[in-house]
């Protein structure tokens, strides 16, 4: 079956630009979270989302960054008049349920470049 | 709070040769201790964790928790095993299994 899949794979911004950012996790998969990457750095937890229900959102930067996963499968990670040092690697993770022992797997990534 | 140490950022032997990459880390509850790798091109991917006690493409980690280290051993590295290399935590228990990932390590295996 097919993984983790993110759109897009590379998003040039100009600064002060909106920004959606597009998760599909592994079909049935209860639990979905978003990360950032920034260059030289490992990820760094954003987001978390148990079906449809945002469960914790303590890792989003600012008020700029908006998720959503209104149906429990795809999620959109949003940015909103996005800034130079938003320029990271955007990861979405998937796993089968909530518990803490289910493995995430990870989708490609979204490049985000603000100029 | 957690958090991840991997102290080194590169690391370079001659295929053959022995491998460890350090990862050490700070919780106050019981955790669980993952290595990710990320091949060039390709997505970040499971390699191993410690609850599970296998060896892995000849990768073995094992929780050493009076030293709080979860250090990735091979005995005998090849040129396949360059890569990225992440360490990470998240609690045992509890709903937020969300994962906190060190730094990072690039394994270099020259021929």
């Amino acid at each position: 079956g097919a993984g983790v899949s993110q759109s897009p794979r590379y998003k040039v911004a100009k600064r002060g630009q909106d920004v959606a950012l597009r998760c599909d996790p592994i079909s049935g998969h209860v639990s979905l979270f978003w990360y950032q990457q920034a260059l030289g750095q490992g990820p760094e937890f954003l987001t978390y989302f148990q079906n449809e229900a945002q469960l914790d959102k303590s890792g989003l930067p600012s008020d700029r960054f908006f998720a959503e996963r209104p149906e429990g499968s795809v999620s959109t990670l949003k940015i909103q008049r996005t800034q130079q040092e938003d320029s990271a690697v955007y990861l979405c993770a998937s796993s089968t349920h909530s518990g803490s022992t289910d493995t995430q797997y990870f989708g490609p990534g979204t490049r985000l470049t603000v100029l | 709070a957690q958090r991840v140490t991997q102290p080194e950022k590169l690391l370079s032997v001659f295929k053959g040769a022995p491998v460890e990459l350090k990862c050490n880390y700070s919780y106050s509850g019981s955790p669980e201790l993952f290595w990710y790798v990320q091949y060039s091109r390709q997505r970040l991917q499971l390699l191993l964790r410690h609850i599970s006690r296998e060896s892995i493409k000849g990768f073995t980690a094992d929780l050493n928790k009076g030293e709080t280290s979860f250090h990735l051993k091979k005995p005998f590295a090849q040129e396949e095993d360059s890569a990225m290399y992440y360490c990470a935590l998240r609690p045992k228990t509890g709903a937020n299994s969300k994962l906190t990932f060190g730094k990072g390590i690039t394994l270099s295996v020259r021929p």
